[in-house]
């Protein structure tokens, strides 16, 4: 398979606990994005990098979160301190630079569901 | 106003009927937009970019109005598997800044 991968898919945790996550994108895309997504809303745009570079975070992304991408490939999110409100789906997503079709494409992977207890 | 906002759902509609998504983003120097699908816990995947001069993709059409600021998705001749969510995506990107925004969705129900 070599579409997004994301690990693990499901997460049990007590609050103030730390998690992390992790993302293996597609390859050769350079760009991976992570976003946060809630019952009946979509998902929230949370932070993306370009290689290793991170090049935006929302303000949805407290101090408590942080990401990663070392290497330019994989990517970690780690929640500190986890509160009941970040039970959510996280989603990552990878792209490559724009091509011949003057637009970007992000491909998803099946997310980590993450219940805070 | 939301930064992009959609129909709400749901559409229930029958086997083999037209049926038309707006989307409405308030930032107009937004320069990328796409249609997403959702099919319920499961992740979006990319259902088709949506180009100024309109693209059609089979039963799908995706068109794009900058002066009132939409986009639209028209699906003809409904099919049962057609049943998801259907998200709408705008980016903007420039002066340091990259903003991708989705809307909450529109869920859409074929019914047989």
């Amino acid at each position: 398979d070599t579409g997004v991968s994301q690990d693990p898919r499901h997460k049990i945790t007590k609050r103030g606990q730390n998690v992390t996550f992790r993302c293996d994108p597609i390859s050769e895309h350079n760009r991976l994005y992570w976003y946060r997504q809630t019952l009946g809303q979509g998902p929230e745009f949370l932070t993306y990098f370009q290689n290793e570079a991170q090049l935006e975070k929302s303000r949805l992304l407290s101090d408590r979160f942080s990401a990663e991408r070392p290497k330019g490939s994989f990517s970690t999110l780690e929640i500190q301190r986890t509160e009941q409100g970040d039970s959510a789906m996280y989603l990552c997503a990878s792209s490559s630079e724009i091509g011949t079709s003057g637009q970007e494409t992000q491909y998803f992977g099946p997310g980590t569901r993450l219940l805070v207890l | 106003r939301k930064e992009v906002e959609q129909d709400p759902g749901p559409f229930n509609v029958p086997e083999g009927a037209t049926v038309a998504f707006n989307c409405t983003y308030s930032n107009s120097a937004s320069q990328s937009f796409f249609w997403y699908r959702q099919d319920c816990r499961k992740e979006p995947k990319l259902l088709m970019s949506v180009y100024s001069s309109g693209n059609e993709d089979g039963r799908f059409t995706a068109q794009l109005n900058r002066a009132s600021q939409y986009i639209s998705l028209l699906i003809r001749d409904s099919k049962l598997s057609d049943s998801a969510t259907y998200l709408c995506v705008v980016v903007y990107s420039g002066a340091g800044s990259y903003q991708l925004t989705f809307g909450k969705g529109t869920k859409l129900s074929v019914i047989p």
